[in-house]
């Protein structure tokens, strides 16, 4: 069984719609809760870093962390087609290592 | 801020030959620089982990021989892919970490490089 697991999608949905993405986790010792965002055959630019439980707005974007159920998400609202990406969760322990999803492959249709 | 450069962005080499990738951390020391591999449509493998002055560490399964890891300064890593044959071809990321307090585990990448093994 992976550490993280992320549904690979793909996740198709009209421009507007929220979008909500979802990890779920194995290891309680990790602390960190990181979501990239990787459009094709670019390096991934985080966009959103969260320590501990809890929610963390940015403009469109909510990251959530449920540490009790080891589950975090990603929320865009008002999705765009610029958001059509490969989003990957990232979690780590404090050692510096991160361990990744396997990324979900989202679709905004205009 | 926290910029993270690769140079080539893209490059084809002949089967046998050696090629050279550059990490850099353009705006701030990297404590640690990580390299991981990409094939398409998927996930991040990372390769190993490299410590500014000290010997890399290769993920299971990882070559060291064959990818050549050098952390010669806080702001760059270098990769070299030995002997490269054409199941080598791939997307090749690196990233870097500056560390500390609340953003421990904050990674910043680069925008990766293309390899081509004819």
């Amino acid at each position: 069984q992976k550490e993280v697991e992320q549904d690979p999608g793909p996740l198709s949905v009209p421009e507007g719609a929220i979008v909500s993405l979802n990890c779920t986790y194995s290891n309680s010792a990790f602390q960190y809760f990181m979501w990239y965002r990787q459009y094709s055959r670019k390096g991934p630019e985080l966009l959103m870093y969260t320590y501990s439980s809890g929610n963390k707005e940015d403009g469109r974007f909510t990251a959530q962390v449920d540490k009790s159920s080891k589950y975090i998400s990603l929320f865009i609202r008002d999705s765009q087609p610029s958001d059509s990406a490969t989003y990957l969760c990232a979690m780590g322990k404090g050692a510096g290592k991160s361990t990744f999803g396997d990324g979900t492959t989202l679709t905004v249709k205009p | 801020g926290a910029v993270v450069s690769q140079h080539p962005s893209w490059v084809i080499c002949k089967s046998g030959t050696s090629v050279k990738i550059e990490c850099r951390s353009l705006d701030f020391q990297a404590t640690t620089m990580f390299w991981y591999r990409q094939f398409p449509k998927q996930s991040l493998m990372l390769m190993a982990t490299s410590n500014e002055g000290s010997k890399a560490t290769y993920e299971q399964g990882v070559e060291k021989d064959k990818f050549l890891i050098n952390h010669a300064s806080l702001t760059l890593s270098t990769l070299t892919v030995t002997s490269a044959h054409p199941e080598d071809s791939s997307f090749y990321i690196c990233s870097a970490r500056e560390g500390g307090g609340a953003h421990e585990d904050e990674q910043f990448f680069g925008p990766g490089t293309r390899l081509t093994v004819l």
